[in-house]
């Protein structure tokens, strides 16, 4: 079973816009992390952010996470064509070694 | 520095048979661990493997099984393949002391069972 849930499903914005996805989760967790997939290939890691996290940066990413509601968002800013992609929220709990998966948010960034 | 790699890219096999996957995880890592993504899904957790030996399990039936050898490479199995099976199969490496930071993934062997 999925841990995960994103929202939207799917996202389609023009280029230079912010996309904002957000996840939610069930149980609590050790971090939450983000992964970009393109077109059904491999997983690639964004950014991950821990429990005790409240905000983190990376580049044109910023991720937020609120542990009471059992949430997080995405924030990619200034949106290229090469940011379209699925992408993905996965959480780690401290004694289960696996990631937990959502079902993932389709974003269209278009030219 | 080669990152995780899969063989084969595609494959299709028929109901019953049998099939093999393989991974080489990332220079210096030590624990692999196996997604399956059924499409339009997010990736399910197979198993994963570290010191040879099958560290968790997911909610996946015996059908599937792996193997991890003292290169750390892994492989895996699955029997008597079902409609089911089709998807795209992960594999993913890390160090077993942060296994649940992140994880590198290959890109991934893509299943058609018919």
């Amino acid at each position: 079973s999925q841990q995960g849930e994103e929202d939207p499903q799917a996202l389609s914005i023009q280029e230079g816009e912010n996309a904002t996805m957000n996840c939610s989760y069930k149980t609590s967790i050790n971090n939450l992390q983000w992964y970009r997939q393109n077109s059904g290939r491999g997983l690639v890691h964004l950014i991950l952010i821990r429990s005790n996290e409240r905000e983190k940066h990376s580049g044109r990413l910023r991720v937020t996470l609120d542990t009471s509601k059992k949430s997080s968002s995405l924030l990619i800013t200034a949106s290229r064509a090469a940011d379209t992609a699925s992408y993905f929220c996965a959480t780690g709990r401290g004694s289960n070694y696996k990631l937990t998966f959502g079902k993932g948010t389709l974003l269209t960034v278009n030219p | 520095d080669a990152g995780v790699t899969q063989s084969p890219t595609h494959l299709i096999k028929t109901r019953g048979q049998q099939v093999t996957l393989r991974c080489s995880p990332k220079s210096g890592h030590d624990t692999v661990s196996w997604y399956q993504q059924a499409l339009g899904q997010g990736p399910q957790f197979i198993f994963q493997y570290y010191e040879e030996e099958e560290r968790q399990r997911g909610n996946f039936p015996d059908r599937f099984s792996g193997h991890q050898f003292p290169n750390y490479s892994s492989e895996l199995n699955v029997n008597a393949l079902l409609l089911g099976d089709s998807a795209l199969y992960l594999c993913a490496s890390s160090l077993s002391k942060t296994s649940t930071d992140t994880q590198y993934f290959g890109p991934g062997t893509r299943l058609t069972v018919l």
